[in-house]
Protein backbone atom coordinates (compact mmCIF):
# COMPACT_ATOMS: atom_id res chain seq x y z
CA UNK A 1 0.00 0.00 0.00
CA UNK A 2 0.84 3.58 -0.03
CA UNK A 3 2.84 5.20 2.50
CA UNK A 4 4.67 8.39 3.88
CA UNK A 5 8.29 8.13 5.26
CA UNK A 6 9.86 11.10 7.20
CA UNK A 7 12.66 11.75 9.17
CA UNK A 8 11.72 11.88 13.10
CA UNK A 9 12.25 14.72 14.96
CA UNK A 10 12.48 16.66 16.61
CA UNK A 11 14.55 19.55 14.46
CA UNK A 12 15.87 22.21 16.43
CA UNK A 13 17.44 25.09 14.26
CA UNK A 14 18.82 28.66 15.41
CA UNK A 15 16.90 31.63 13.37
CA UNK A 16 18.13 32.14 9.54
CA UNK A 17 19.35 28.28 9.12
CA UNK A 18 18.81 26.54 6.24
CA UNK A 19 16.15 23.99 6.75
CA UNK A 20 15.55 20.09 5.42
CA UNK A 21 12.80 18.09 6.40
CA UNK A 22 13.06 14.89 4.44
CA UNK A 23 9.86 12.99 2.91
CA UNK A 24 10.22 9.83 0.77
CA UNK A 25 7.39 7.71 -0.54
CA UNK A 26 5.82 4.48 -2.13
CA UNK A 27 2.40 4.89 -4.13
CA UNK A 28 1.32 2.97 -7.02
CA UNK A 29 0.86 4.89 -10.16
CA UNK A 30 1.76 8.63 -9.88
CA UNK A 31 0.62 10.56 -6.86
CA UNK A 32 0.17 13.99 -5.94
CA UNK A 33 2.43 15.03 -2.75
CA UNK A 34 1.54 17.55 0.01
CA UNK A 35 3.09 19.32 3.16
CA UNK A 36 0.98 20.35 5.37
CA UNK A 37 2.04 22.12 9.03
CA UNK A 38 0.15 22.47 11.96
CA UNK A 39 0.54 25.08 14.50
CA UNK A 40 0.38 24.74 17.97
CA UNK A 41 -3.51 23.99 19.08
CA UNK A 42 -4.75 24.36 15.66
CA UNK A 43 -5.41 22.10 12.46
CA UNK A 44 -3.26 21.07 9.67
CA UNK A 45 -2.97 23.53 6.73
CA UNK A 46 -1.81 22.73 3.17
CA UNK A 47 1.64 24.86 2.52
CA UNK A 48 2.79 23.33 -0.75
CA UNK A 49 1.97 20.59 -3.49
CA UNK A 50 3.27 19.28 -6.81
CA UNK A 51 1.23 17.20 -8.81
CA UNK A 52 3.55 15.17 -11.33
CA UNK A 53 7.64 14.69 -11.37
CA UNK A 54 10.03 17.45 -11.30
CA UNK A 55 7.25 19.79 -9.99
CA UNK A 56 8.09 21.92 -7.27
CA UNK A 57 6.03 23.18 -5.06
CA UNK A 58 6.59 26.67 -3.13
CA UNK A 59 5.21 28.93 -0.53
CA UNK A 60 5.51 31.28 2.53
CA UNK A 61 9.57 30.67 1.33
CA UNK A 62 9.60 26.76 1.52
CA UNK A 63 10.06 24.81 -1.19
CA UNK A 64 9.52 20.77 -2.37
CA UNK A 65 10.81 19.33 -5.62
CA UNK A 66 8.56 16.19 -6.99
CA UNK A 67 11.82 14.31 -7.51
CA UNK A 68 10.51 10.48 -8.83
CA UNK A 69 13.45 8.74 -9.63
CA UNK A 70 14.06 8.82 -5.90
CA UNK A 71 10.56 8.86 -4.63
CA UNK A 72 11.12 12.05 -2.67
CA UNK A 73 9.62 15.02 -1.71
CA UNK A 74 12.09 16.76 0.41
CA UNK A 75 10.85 20.25 2.26
CA UNK A 76 13.47 22.81 1.91
CA UNK A 77 13.67 26.70 3.40
CA UNK A 78 16.36 28.94 2.96
CA UNK A 79 16.39 30.83 6.25
CA UNK A 80 13.88 29.89 8.96
CA UNK A 81 12.12 32.07 11.46
CA UNK A 82 10.93 31.17 15.20
CA UNK A 83 7.45 31.76 13.86
CA UNK A 84 7.96 28.75 11.08
CA UNK A 85 7.72 26.50 14.29
CA UNK A 86 5.59 24.07 13.77
CA UNK A 87 4.78 20.14 12.97
CA UNK A 88 5.30 19.51 9.37
CA UNK A 89 3.19 16.35 7.65
CA UNK A 90 4.57 15.33 4.23
CA UNK A 91 1.55 13.76 2.57
CA UNK A 92 0.52 11.67 -0.73
CA UNK A 93 -2.90 10.96 -2.69
CA UNK A 94 -2.38 8.53 -5.51
CA UNK A 95 -4.75 6.03 -7.29
CA UNK A 96 -8.43 6.15 -7.90
CA UNK A 97 -9.27 5.93 -3.47
CA UNK A 98 -9.86 9.94 -2.27
CA UNK A 99 -7.62 9.44 0.45
CA UNK A 100 -4.53 10.77 1.24
CA UNK A 101 -1.27 9.00 3.07
CA UNK A 102 0.30 10.96 5.74
CA UNK A 103 3.84 10.83 7.34
CA UNK A 104 3.81 10.65 11.09
CA UNK A 105 5.12 14.61 11.40
CA UNK A 106 8.36 16.35 11.94
CA UNK A 107 8.57 18.90 14.73
CA UNK A 108 10.42 21.77 13.75
CA UNK A 109 11.68 24.19 16.63
CA UNK A 110 13.44 27.40 15.87
CA UNK A 111 15.45 29.12 18.72
CA UNK A 112 16.36 32.87 18.40
CA UNK B 1 -15.71 31.66 3.29
CA UNK B 2 -14.87 31.15 7.32
CA UNK B 3 -13.41 27.83 6.46
CA UNK B 4 -14.06 24.18 8.51
CA UNK B 5 -15.62 24.87 11.56
CA UNK B 6 -15.87 22.74 14.54
CA UNK B 7 -17.15 22.48 17.62
CA UNK B 8 -16.85 22.32 20.83
CA UNK B 9 -13.28 23.31 20.68
CA UNK B 10 -12.80 21.65 23.92
CA UNK B 11 -14.88 18.81 26.05
CA UNK B 12 -14.36 17.33 29.01
CA UNK B 13 -16.77 14.26 29.66
CA UNK B 14 -16.71 11.64 31.97
CA UNK B 15 -16.40 7.84 31.22
CA UNK B 16 -19.61 6.39 29.98
CA UNK B 17 -21.01 9.68 28.34
CA UNK B 18 -22.23 10.12 24.83
CA UNK B 19 -20.12 12.33 23.20
CA UNK B 20 -21.32 14.25 19.66
CA UNK B 21 -18.39 16.29 17.53
CA UNK B 22 -19.70 18.28 14.86
CA UNK B 23 -18.14 19.52 11.85
CA UNK B 24 -19.57 22.43 8.97
CA UNK B 25 -17.51 21.65 5.67
CA UNK B 26 -16.90 24.58 3.46
CA UNK B 27 -19.50 25.36 0.98
CA UNK B 28 -18.94 23.36 -2.39
CA UNK B 29 -16.64 20.58 -1.32
CA UNK B 30 -17.77 17.14 -2.01
CA UNK B 31 -15.72 15.38 0.47
CA UNK B 32 -15.64 15.23 4.23
CA UNK B 33 -13.02 13.74 6.29
CA UNK B 34 -12.46 12.77 10.25
CA UNK B 35 -9.63 12.56 11.83
CA UNK B 36 -8.20 11.49 15.14
CA UNK B 37 -4.43 12.89 16.62
CA UNK B 38 -2.82 11.46 19.13
CA UNK B 39 0.86 11.57 20.58
CA UNK B 40 1.20 7.65 20.06
CA UNK B 41 -0.50 6.99 16.79
CA UNK B 42 -0.70 9.75 15.40
CA UNK B 43 -2.93 11.06 12.57
CA UNK B 44 -5.09 8.48 12.16
CA UNK B 45 -8.39 8.59 9.36
CA UNK B 46 -11.66 7.52 10.76
CA UNK B 47 -13.97 8.03 8.21
CA UNK B 48 -14.98 9.76 5.22
CA UNK B 49 -17.90 11.01 3.00
CA UNK B 50 -18.29 11.68 -0.64
CA UNK B 51 -21.81 13.74 -1.21
CA UNK B 52 -22.80 12.62 1.99
CA UNK B 53 -22.78 9.06 1.97
CA UNK B 54 -20.21 7.42 3.66
CA UNK B 55 -16.95 5.83 1.55
CA UNK B 56 -14.79 4.23 4.16
CA UNK B 57 -15.44 3.48 7.95
CA UNK B 58 -12.70 1.13 8.19
CA UNK B 59 -10.63 3.73 10.17
CA UNK B 60 -13.73 3.67 12.89
CA UNK B 61 -12.01 1.92 15.96
CA UNK B 62 -15.51 0.18 17.09
CA UNK B 63 -19.05 0.17 17.35
CA UNK B 64 -19.07 2.67 19.68
CA UNK B 65 -18.30 4.95 17.25
CA UNK B 66 -20.63 6.66 14.75
CA UNK B 67 -20.86 9.22 11.96
CA UNK B 68 -23.50 11.11 10.00
CA UNK B 69 -23.46 13.50 7.14
CA UNK B 70 -27.29 14.16 6.74
CA UNK B 71 -26.78 17.30 4.61
CA UNK B 72 -23.62 18.85 2.57
CA UNK B 73 -23.15 21.30 5.32
CA UNK B 74 -23.51 19.37 8.63
CA UNK B 75 -21.33 16.14 10.01
CA UNK B 76 -21.81 14.48 13.38
CA UNK B 77 -18.98 12.09 14.79
CA UNK B 78 -20.79 10.46 18.19
CA UNK B 79 -19.08 7.99 20.85
CA UNK B 80 -21.01 6.05 22.79
CA UNK B 81 -20.25 5.31 25.34
CA UNK B 82 -17.28 7.02 25.51
CA UNK B 83 -13.75 5.59 27.59
CA UNK B 84 -10.62 7.30 28.92
CA UNK B 85 -8.60 6.05 25.77
CA UNK B 86 -10.74 8.21 23.62
CA UNK B 87 -9.00 11.38 24.40
CA UNK B 88 -7.39 12.75 21.31
CA UNK B 89 -7.98 15.79 19.49
CA UNK B 90 -10.57 14.97 16.86
CA UNK B 91 -10.33 16.62 13.07
CA UNK B 92 -12.45 17.03 10.70
CA UNK B 93 -11.15 18.04 7.26
CA UNK B 94 -13.27 18.68 3.81
CA UNK B 95 -12.05 19.16 -0.19
CA UNK B 96 -13.13 19.50 -3.78
CA UNK B 97 -11.27 16.44 -5.36
CA UNK B 98 -8.38 15.32 -4.10
CA UNK B 99 -5.52 17.01 -5.93
CA UNK B 100 -6.05 20.93 -4.22
CA UNK B 101 -5.47 19.00 -0.94
CA UNK B 102 -7.84 19.19 2.81
CA UNK B 103 -8.50 22.04 4.60
CA UNK B 104 -8.69 21.09 8.34
CA UNK B 105 -10.61 22.40 11.03
CA UNK B 106 -9.30 23.67 14.27
CA UNK B 107 -10.18 20.44 15.88
CA UNK B 108 -11.96 19.25 19.29
CA UNK B 109 -9.99 18.46 22.28
CA UNK B 110 -11.49 15.03 23.79
CA UNK B 111 -10.70 14.23 27.56
CA UNK B 112 -12.55 11.36 28.87
CA UNK B 113 -11.74 10.82 32.34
Amino acid sequence: GDSVTQMEGPVTLSEEAFLTINCTYTATGYPSLFWYVQYPGEGLQLLLKATKADDKGSNKGFEATYRKETTSFHLEKGSVQVSDSAVYFCALHSGGYQKVTFGIGTKLQVIP
Amino acid sequence: DAGVIQSPRHEVTEMGQEVTLRCKPISGHDYLFWYRQTMMRGLELLIYFNNNVPIDDSGMPEDRFSAKMPNASFSTLKIQPSEPRDSAVYFCASSFGATDGYTFGSGTRLTVV
